[in-house]
C-alpha cells in the first residue's frame, strides 16, 4: 500500500531554532496535510495543502507542497515551548474510488529551554 | 461550539472479548470517520460514515465494524479482541464526506487488550 516516509523520527532542539521536517513518497498525494498532536489529545490540523509548489503559512508555520506531488515540508521558526509534541504529514489520494489519508509516522519535537 | 468527544477515554479488556467506542461529532457534523494509531504502524485509517451509510473502509479485518446513528453519533465495535488491537482509536468528523482536510479529531479511546 501507499507509504509515507517522514523524518526525522525526532528531534531535540533549544527554544529559539527553526526546525524543518519533511515527508516522501512514491506514490503521488492531490493533498497534503500536516497535523500536530499533543499527548493525550487528537491530531489537530496545522495547515492543508492543494495543489503542487504550493507554499502556504499559519503563523510561525510554512509548509510546502512538491512540485512532484511526492513529497512535502514544514518549518517552524523560532520555536517556542509549545511547539514540543509530534507532528504528522498525510497525503491524501484516491484509492480504491475514495479519498483517504495516508499518514507518515511522526516527527517528536522536543525543545530544551 | 463544543469539539468531538469521545467515550470511554481509558480502557482495559481481555483477549477474546469484545469492545464497543462511542464518538458524538461536532454539532452540524455527518461525517464520522475512525483511526487506530500504533506506535509500530502509526495512524490508520478504518472507516468512515456519512448518513448512517459506510463510505469508505480501510484494510482492517472484519473483526472491526461501525455503526452511525440518524443523530449522527458513531460506534465502532471490536470483536474477538487481540492483544495486537492495544491502541488508540480515534474519532474525527466533518461537515461532509470524502473531506480529511475538514475533519476535526476527537481525544481518542486508549484500548488496552491483556
Amino acid at each position: 500500500g501507499q507509504q509515507l516516509n517522514q523524518s526525522p523520527q525526532s528531534m531535540f532542539i533549544q527554544e529559539g531554532e527553526d526546525v524543518s521536517m519533511n515527508c516522501t513518497s512514491s506514490s503521488i498525494f492531490n493533498t497534503w496535510l500536516w497535523y500536530k498532536q499533543d499527548p493525550g489529545e487528537g491530531p489537530v490540523l496545522l495547515i492543508a495543502l492543494y495543489k503542487a509548489g504550493e507554499l502556504t503559512s499559519n503563523g510561525r508555520l510554512t509548509a510546502q507542497f512538491g512540485i512532484t506531488r511526492k513529497d512535502s515540508f514544514l518549518n517552524i521558526s523560532a520555536s517556542i515551548p509549545s511547539d514540543v509534541g509530534i507532528y504528522f504529514c498525510a497525503g491524501q489520494s484516491l484509492i480504491q474510488g475514495a479519498q483517504k489519508l495516508v499518514f507518515g509516522q511522526g516527527t517528536r519535537l522536543t525543545i530544551n529551554p | 461550539k463544543a469539539g468531538v468527544t469521545q467515550t470511554p477515554r481509558y480502557l482495559i479488556k481481555t483477549r477474546g472479548q469484545q469492545v464497543t467506542l462511542s464518538c458524538s461529532p461536532i454539532s452540524g457534523h455527518r461525517s464520522v470517520s475512525w483511526y487506530q494509531q500504533t506506535p509500530g504502524q502509526g495512524l490508520q485509517f478504518l472507516f468512515e460514515y456519512f448518513s448512517e451509510t459506510q463510505r469508505n473502509k480501510g484494510n482492517f479485518p472484519g473483526r472491526f465494524s461501525g455503526r452511525q446513528f440518524s443523530n449522527s453519533r458513531s460506534e465502532m465495535n471490536v470483536s474477538t479482541l487481540e492483544l495486537g488491537d492495544s491502541a488508540l482509536y480515534l474519532c474525527a468528523s466533518s461537515p461532509t464526506p470524502g473531506k480529511p482536510y475538514e475533519q476535526y479529531f476527537g481525544p481518542g479511546t486508549r484500548l488496552t487488550v491483556t
